[in-house]
């Protein structure tokens, strides 16, 4: 039962140009959304995140929204540059007490130059 | 970034014998866990610790074990290395709603 699902395996952008990611979510106690970014031999890194209690939030050229009637969330990326080229993961945790993420599959971004 | 260090980094070991991964850290967090990466599965969870000896399983707990005897390691073991337990794994740390990864372990079973 993947209660988080990123529907897009990949997704090819020109460079200059936004990219959007998207992701969707089953369960309605997720209160608080990650997105991380991972490059290839590497750890995620922890890239943006938002409250249940907004819906947007912007850091620098990444910005995410979040619509909780759909239960999706989107990131965008503005402009898009090519070092955003890796895999993007979507992420959901609720007030469990343990911290626990449940994450997507994954969207490898390729950025083109 | 949070201190996590993982070790080894890359391992290769026979079918039916056991392996110990480590995970380190530097930065206190009291939340720990293991994570194994495959292709189109994502990041599954394994096993979490949310305290010195206080562990509890995740979704692919079967055939793995986790030890915590110290805030700051966090041990994976495979009882019987199988060749489905060929993956990549990762270890983070937790603080503040927000996971931090190590590096990752690339483990090949043969």
């Amino acid at each position: 039962d993947q209660q988080v699902k990123q529907n897009s395996p990949s997704l090819s952008v020109q460079e200059g140009r936004i990219s959007i990611l998207n992701c969707d979510y089953t369960n309605s106690m997720f209160d608080y959304f990650l997105w991380y970014k991972k490059y290839p031999a590497e750890g995620p890194t922890f890239l943006i995140s938002i409250s249940s209690i907004k819906d947007k939030n912007e850091d620098g050229r990444f910005t995410v929204f979040l619509n909780k009637s759909a239960k999706h969330l989107s990131l965008h990326i503005v402009p898009s540059q090519p070092g955003d080229s890796a895999v993007y993961f979507c992420a959901a945790s609720g007030n469990f007490g343990n911290e626990k993420l449940t994450f997507g599959t994954g969207t490898r971004l390729t950025i083109i130059p | 970034d949070a201190g996590i260090t993982q070790s080894p980094r890359h391992k290769v070991t026979e079918t039916g014998t056991p392996v110990t991964l480590r995970c380190h850290q530097t930065e206190n967090h009291r939340y720990m866990y293991w994570y194994r990466q495959d292709p189109g599965h994502g990041l599954r969870l394994i096993h979490y610790s949310y305290g010195v000896k206080d562990t509890d399983k995740g979704e692919v707990s079967d055939g793995y074990s986790v030890s915590r005897s110290k805030t700051e390691d966090f041990l994976l073991t495979l009882e019987s290395a199988t060749s489905s337990q060929t993956s990549v794994y990762f270890c983070a740390t937790a603080t503040g709603g927000t996971q931090y990864f190590g590096p990752g372990t690339r483990l090949l079973v043969l």
